[in-house]
This record gives C-alpha cells, sequence and structure tokens, in this order.
C-alpha cells in the first residue's frame, strides 16, 4: 500500500526553467493538496482539490499551476521558477473533510 | 484567519524524559492533527483529535475545543523521538490545514 507518492525526491533547477511535480495516491480519496515548507516554518497551502474536476487556490498560489487529472493523480507546475520557489513541497490527500491527511514523503526542489 | 501558535519552540531533553507539547489556536476548528518530522524530511501522522483524548503507546495526546488548545505528551523519551513536532487545523469549510511554526525536539542519548 503506498499510500501518497511523489515524484522526483530531489530536483535542481535553473531560473526560468519549467517542471511538473507529480503526486498520486491510491486511498481513492477525493481530496488533494499541494503544500510548500521553507526553512524553520510550517506548511503553507499552495492550491488544493476538493475533488475530481475541481482546484482552487490556497495561501500562496503565486507562479505555481496545478492539474487534478483524475481522481488519483494531481500535478503541480512551475511555469518559470524562480529562486523564491527553493523549498520542499508536499502532497497529501484525505478522504473527505472529516478525516486526516496523509502526505506524500516530499520534493526537495532547488533553483538556482 | 485562524492562528495557530506552538509551544516551546525548541526543547531538548535526555532519554528518559517525559514532555508536553502545547498547541493553541484562535477560533473554532473542526480537526485538528499531530504531525512528526522526522530528521529526514517525512511528515508521520500521529493523531487526529479534533477532541478529548486519544494514546498511542507512549505517545498521548489531549484537545479541548472549548479552551482552543491541545497537548501531546510523549513519555520515557527515545533518541528516535527527535525531530519536529507540529500541530495543524482545519475549519472544514475550506479543507486545507493550517499550521503551527512547529516544536523542535531534540533528545540526547
Amino acid at each position: 500500500n503506498a499510500g501518497v507518492t511523489q515524484t522526483p525526491k530531489f530536483q535542481v533547477l535553473k531560473t526560468g526553467q519549467s517542471m511538473t511535480l507529480q503526486c498520486a495516491q491510491d486511498m481513492n480519496h477525493n481530496s488533494m493538496y499541494w503544500y510548500r515548507q521553507d526553512p524553520g516554518m510550517g506548511l503553507r497551502l499552495i492550491y488544493y482539490s476538493a475533488s475530481e474536476g475541481t482546484t482552487d487556490k490556497g495561501e500562496v498560489p503565486n507562479g505555481y499551476n496545478v492539474s487534478r487529472l483524475n481522481k488519483r493523480e494531481f500535478s503541480l507546475r512551475l511555469e518559470s521558477a524562480a529562486p523564491s520557489q527553493t523549498s520542499v513541497y508536499f502532497c497529501a490527500s484525505r478522504i473527505h473533510s472529516n478525516q486526516p491527511q496523509h502526505f506524500g514523503d516530499g520534493t526537495r526542489l532547488s533553483i538556482l | 484567519g485562524i492562528q495557530v501558535e506552538q509551544s516551546p519552540p525548541d526543547l531538548i531533553l535526555q532519554e528518559g524524559a517525559n514532555s508536553t507539547l502545547r498547541c493553541n489556536f484562535s477560533d473554532s476548528v473542526n480537526n485538528l492533527q499531530w504531525f512528526h518530522q522526522n530528521p529526514w524530511g517525512q511528515l508521520i501522522n500521529l493523531f487526529y483529535i479534533p477532541s478529548r483524548t486519544k494514546q498511542n503507546g507512549r505517545l498521548s495526546a489531549t484537545t479541548v475545543a472549548t479552551e482552543r488548545y491541545s497537548l501531546l505528551y510523549i513519555s520515557s523519551s527515545q533518541t528516535t523521538d527527535s525531530g519536529v513536532y507540529f500541530c495543524a487545523v482545519d475549519r472544514g469549510s475550506n479543507y486545507q490545514l493550517i499550521w503551527g511554526a512547529g516544536t523542535k525536539l531534540i533528545i540526547k542519548p
């Protein structure tokens, strides 16, 4: 039982490059989330998808786009990477709003 | 928006000691979760505890929703308990978790 799987685990980009972070869950969860974690801080929500076919902005959406490809997959795209987007990115999912969120292992992204 | 404050920010203990971590939140919440972020950066679900008390081995948690706080207890600490402990809350309406800044726990052998 894999839970929430994120790829890649590590990535280094140059400023201006684009990249898509992938997330897949095998728990038949309805809601999926993308967070970023900066050093010494808690997580901040970038975008979420409450159910298949819907996406909404979170606290820090600027510079990102998302796609809920199907119920299992939720991708995060950086169209033109900036050094301020250097962070650890976490994907999460849950079955509905009264259940806990489950997290992937994170993607460590450095932008030079 | 809702504010989440955790205390203490840092805690250094000897192996075998007990500890209490606190999470205060500024408004009513539907959900509260405690997480352990290990030194490798993985987030591990500890408790989903919007109210009352739960126990899992050496760890237990209590949430008093009416007074807007939650406590995480760790007994007989082990070096593997080291890491950062986060609490996160949501109000259910927009599905997102609001996170505290964490308590960094170091257990010395």
